[in-house]
């Protein structure tokens, strides 16, 4: 079973902050990885999907990359609305699994 | 716009049953696989199960393979997991969601989610 490993797993940072979340598999998953949003008490929400790609109605000041086994999801310039804990996912074949997630908070 | 209902979580003792079931509006239920996750009190998101469009094929985590079943009812536009032989280490919110592509043999995004119903074992 593939493993996903996130890192940091909290962080601390402000308003207008660029902020990058890694995610690193246990082994190669081309470009099969998602990246999800959870807020407090909410369900999570689909961000980006095939490592790059935004859903719709999410901002721009989000991007991912990566490829292989190493992935990378930024913020660009930290807003208030972003302060959430952020999952990474594959689906490189079942079984699915999920990074510990990241928790970013207010510093 | 599309809408995952779950209900059926609650309160029960380790050893017990339980039924979730999840209403899906506002898109074509039967073209695409559907999966359920769940949340412990204060952590991760664990994959559960999965299960294809047309139903042949039900995928399961280790932790629930053996207790727990996924279905689905095409006509009724709804997704199941029967939990049995329930442990203290099933609580968590549950939530149904629907995978992002149609028709997928292995599971794929999850997109969107539904609200999650908790589930508590406990004595």
């Amino acid at each position: 079973d593939i493993q996903l490993t996130q890192s940091p797993s909290s962080v601390s940072a402000s308003v207008g902050d660029r902020v990058t979340i890694t995610c690193r598999a246990s082994q190669g998953i081309g470009s099969y990885l998602a990246w999800y949003q959870q807020k407090a008490g909410k369900a999570p929400k689909l961000l980006i999907h095939s490592t790059s790609t935004l859903e719709g109605g999410v901002p721009s000041r989000f991007s991912g990359s990566g490829s292989g086994t190493d992935f990378s999801l930024t913020i660009s310039r930290l807003q208030p609305e972003d302060y959430a804990t952020y999952y990474c996912q594959h689906a490189y074949g079942l079984p699915i699994s999920f990074g510990q997630g990241t928790r970013l908070e207010m510093k | 716009q599309v809408l995952l209902v779950e209900s059926g979580g609650g309160l029960v003792r380790p050893g017990g049953s339980l039924r979730l079931s999840c209403a899906a509006s506002g898109f074509t239920f039967s073209t695409y696989g559907m999966h359920w996750v769940r949340q412990a009190p204060g952590k991760g998101l664990e994959w559960v199960a999965f299960i294809r469009s047309a139903g042949s094929g039900e995928y399961y985590a280790d932790s629930v393979k053996g207790r727990f079943t996924i279905s689905r009812d095409n006509s009724k536009n709804t997704l199941y997991l029967q939990m049995n032989s329930l442990r203290v280490e099933d609580t968590a919110v549950y939530y149904c969601a629907k995978d992002f592509a149609p028709s997928s043999f292995t599971g794929n995004w999850l997109d969107p989610w539904g609200q999650g119903t908790p589930v508590t074992v406990s004595s």
